[in-house]
Formats: structure tokens, sequence, C-alpha cells
């Protein structure tokens, strides 16, 4: 069974980056058909797609995030990262990893989510 | 870009009453595109219907979706009570939009 597991800093200063990894149980990252994607849902709020990336490495990316956002991959550790900078206050949310079905594009599998908080 | 709009916002209804939520379209959309989650409260979405109408592996059939264009709707025909939680749809055009969502409460 895939299996997701955020980790990453949970507390990180307004304008510093904010850095998550999801490691992916078994060999599952290497699946043809797939990509690997970060949500994000604030506190009390609606779910906010922020990219995902191919096992090739090609991202794609939610245009009001791009100027800050970076996903990479690395496949010999079975993880995939975020990074975004220049963060504010209303980047403080949930973050989840999932892996998208690439034919009709749904999120099969979740992580359990971790929160970070923006804040001096 | 497409707005998805969900309807209501709340829903409130008993164990064992039928539950239709909506998601409206700001555009015609494609229905292989439609998917519905439930997320409870401090957990992670679980998707339960793909393509507007296929459901994701385990989901109890008590679970459909429905629509094409502009309308999708997903039903509960018989709540149970593991099942009051919130609802979000989503889309592909030409990335992955989520509404706003509905949440199934016990009236």
């Amino acid at each position: 069974q895939l299996q997701l597991q955020e980790s990453g800093s949970r507390l990180v200063k307004p304008s510093q980056t904010l850095s998550l990894t999801c490691v992916v149980s078994g060999n599952f990252i290497n699946s043809v058909g797939y990509s690997w994607s970060w949500i994000r849902q604030p506190p009390g709020k609606g779910l906010e797609w922020i990219g995902y990336i191919y096992h090739t490495g090609s991202t794609y990316y939610n245009p009001s995030l791009k100027s800050r956002v970076n996903i990479a991959v690395d496949k010999s550790k079975n993880q995939f990262s975020l990074r975004l900078n220049s963060v504010t206050a209303a980047d403080t949310a949930v973050y989840y990893c999932a892996r998208v079905e690439m034919v009709q594009v749904y999120f099969d599998f979740w992580g359990q989510g971790i929160l970070v908080t923006v804040s001096s | 870009e497409i707005v998805l709009t969900q309807s209501p916002g709340t829903l409130s209804l008993s164990p064992g009453e039928r539950a239709t939520l909506s998601c409206r379209a700001s555009q015609t959309v494609s229905d292989t595109f439609l998917a519905w989650y439930q997320q409870k409260p401090g957990q992670a979405p679980r998707l339960l219907v793909y393509g507007a109408s296929n459901r994701a592996t385990a989901i109890p059939d008590r679970f459909s979706g429905s629509g094409s264009g502009t309308d999708f709707t997903l039903t509960i025909s018989r709540l149970e009570p593991e099942d009051f939680a919130v609802y979000y749809c989503q889309q592909y055009d030409p990335f992955p939009i989520f509404g706003g969502g509905t949440q199934v409460e016990i009236k």
C-alpha cells in the first residue's frame, strides 16, 4: 500500500523559505502515469494546489505561486520536496503531499499533512 | 480560469437521509477531470469519485457522482454517521482547482 509522509520545519519566519519533504513508500515514485504534488489548506479554509512533479523531473506550478515555488524529486531516496520562498503569514497552512493520477488528474493517495506556521 | 462553486455551503441532515451536493463550474468542463473528496476534521482528504461518476477503491456504493457540462452532483443515498464531513469537488483545466467545499452536518 502506498504511503506518503511529510516532514520539515513547522515554524518559519516571515520572508524566509519554507522547506518540506515527502517520503514515498516503496518504489512508487518511479510509477509511470503519475506525478507527485503539494497541496495546502489554510486553517479553516479550502484546498489550494501548489504544483506537481513527474518522476522525469518536469514540474508544473500554480500560476499564483509560480514565482516563489520549487518542487524537486530525489528518486534515490524515494522522496520529493517543496520550497516556498519569501513566505508571509498568508502561507500558514497544512501542507499535504499527494500522488496524482495524470490521465484523469485526481489525487488518489495523500500524506497526513503538516501544519506550517509563518510567524516571527 | 475556471471557478468551481459548491452548494449549499452547509447541509444539515439526519443519519439515513439522502444528501445531494452540487458543484457548478463557471464554464463547461470535461467530466473526465471531475473528482470528489471527503475530508474529516484533522485528516487529509480522501478520494471518493473520479471522472465524475467512477467510485474510487473501497468507496461504498451509497456514494455516487453524476453530471456533465457545468453541473455535477455527489449523492450520498443514505447518510451513515461516518459520512458527516466536508466534501470538495476538483477539476483540472488547465491546472487542478478545488471548489470551496460543502459541510454535511448532523441535524
